[in-house]
């Protein structure tokens, strides 16, 4: 079955990097992009980028570039998103989730989220 | 690119119909039909219900429906039930490639 298990919960201080992986099982890794999504406490949803496993082809919403960035390694299926500068209110439940039309926003299986606090 | 409009809550009594408004701009859902819906209940996961504005996922239920006029979509719930009480974001493609949620709108089963 399919399956997208996302890295365990993070603590870090201000100014570091974070890197969450969401290491995917049960279909072609190559055939689905895979979107992150993050979402603070207490907030909403809000999309941040995608990656295209096949290509290492990336994307980000325009406030996202410049500090995020999304990797993939095809021999261990799994993608990356590494934020950079990590301030308060990157504070949030980071998700992963695949979708088998590119850039479109259909997302049928997420990963269980992982929660990277930031707090010096 | 700002987030789409949600209205914050919405209420309704069992077997009642409610619909939920999403009011984007003409660079995302007035240009594409390409709009999905997601349910979240407390602590999990969101929930794919509606895709290219009123698409449903196999397994799904009717009583879910989506549509689109202009630069609003809408969400529509009929014969509303306790297990609907959630909140329910929409998102659109947009121009440049991107993605924009709205702000999401808790539904509570009254």
């Amino acid at each position: 079955q399919v399956q997208l298990v996302q890295s365990g919960p993070e603590v870090k201080k201000p100014g570091a990097s974070v890197k969450v992986s969401c290491k995917t099982s049960g279909y072609t890794f190559t055939g689905f992009y895979l979107h992150w999504v993050r979402q603070a406490p207490g907030q909403g949803l809000e999309w941040m980028g995608w990656i295209n496993p096949n290509s290492g082809g990336s994307h980000f919403a325009q406030r996202f570039q410049g500090w995020v960035t999304m990797t993939s390694d095809k021999s261990m299926r799994t993608a990356f998103m590494e934020v950079s500068s990590l301030k308060s209110d990157d504070t949030a439940v980071y998700y992963c989730a695949r979708t088998s039309r590119g850039s479109l926003p259909d997302f049928d299986y997420w990963g269980q989220g992982t929660l990277v606090t930031v707090s010096s | 690119q700002s987030a789409l409009t949600q209205p914050a809550s919405v209420s309704g009594s069992p077997g009642q119909s409610i619909t939920i408004s999403c009011t984007g701009t003409s660079s995302d859902v007035g240009s594409f039909d390409y709009v999905s819906w997601y349910q979240q209940h407390p602590g999990k996961v969101p929930k794919l219900i509606i895709f290219d504005v009123n698409g449903r996922p196999s397994g799904v239920s009717n009583r879910f429906s989506g549509s689109k006029s202009g630069n609003t979509a809408s969400l529509t719930i009929s014969g509303l039930q306790a297990d609907d009480e959630a909140d329910y974001y929409c998102i659109s493609y947009a121009s440049s490639d991107t993605g924009v949620f709205g702000g999401g709108t808790k539904l509570t089963v009254l």
